[in-house]
């Protein structure tokens, strides 16, 4: 069955530094997503996107945060100067289309910030 | 702003049906009614969803109630494999996102 893949699996940087977590969605697949999950709490809704362009995103996704498909296969997300509170696993999906389309997830990249 | 309230854990014995109550007593007529699991330190994995009819595939049976405030998963023979948290999720038609909750952690004891 295909699946989104994401890399790294770890990633441990430094307060202050730029990150950049990369996916690949299942390759028919229109609609992207990233989710985190902080330890111990509930997955949370980053950001989708669609047709090149954000469609929908929460207050978490802030300023320090930015999202790419840079070449049709990847999607990545950018934090781009690390706090330590944005420790945690970020999970890619990606679904077929919009309307009730089920998202299939990535077994995430547990990002450490130091 | 919890759209359905689940228990926050439950055990059930391997073999036995695990059936997984979710209470959703504000939903609308155009939202679906959603499963997903987390095994630990994996990513969700979709279940099921329904509106309205009873719904069952490979991995479990949703059976809605008729005024549409409630519903059960159904993982018919539970194996150890099946320990997880379980998400029921209500989603809005035409909605692209899904919000997860706390969801329920179902223990299977061997």
């Amino acid at each position: 069955e295909p699946e989104v893949t994401q890399t790294p699996s770890h990633q441990v940087t430094q307060m202050g530094q730029e990150v950049i977590l990369r996916c690949v969605p299942i390759s028919n697949h229109l609609y992207f997503y990233w989710y985190r999950q902080i330890l111990g709490q509930k997955v949370e809704f980053l950001v989708s996107f669609y047709n090149n362009e954000i469609s929908e995103k929460s207050e978490i996704f802030d300023d320090q945060f930015s999202v790419e498909r840079p070449d049709g296969s990847n999607f990545t997300l950018k934090i781009r100067s690390t706090k330590l509170e944005d420790s945690a696993m970020y999970f890619c999906a990606s679904s077929e289309g919009s309307i009730n389309e089920k998202l299939f997830f990535g077994s995430g990249t547990q990002l450490s910030v130091l | 702003d919890a759209k359905t309230t689940q228990p926050t854990s439950m055990d059930c014995a391997e073999g036995r049906a695990a059936n997984l109550p979710c209470n959703h007593s504000t939903i609308s007529g155009n939202e679906y009614v959603y499963w997903y699991r987390q095994i630990h330190s994996q990513g969700p994995q979709y279940i099921i969803h329904g509106l309205k009819n009873n719904e069952t595939n490979e991995m479990a049976s949703l059976i809605i109630t008729e005024d549409r405030k409630s519903s059960t998963l159904i993982l018919p023979h539970a194996t150890l494999r099946d320990t997880a948290v379980y998400y029921c999720i209500v989603r809005p038609w035409g909605d692209d996102k899904i919000i997860f909750g706390k969801g329920t952690r179902l223990h299977i004891l061997p």
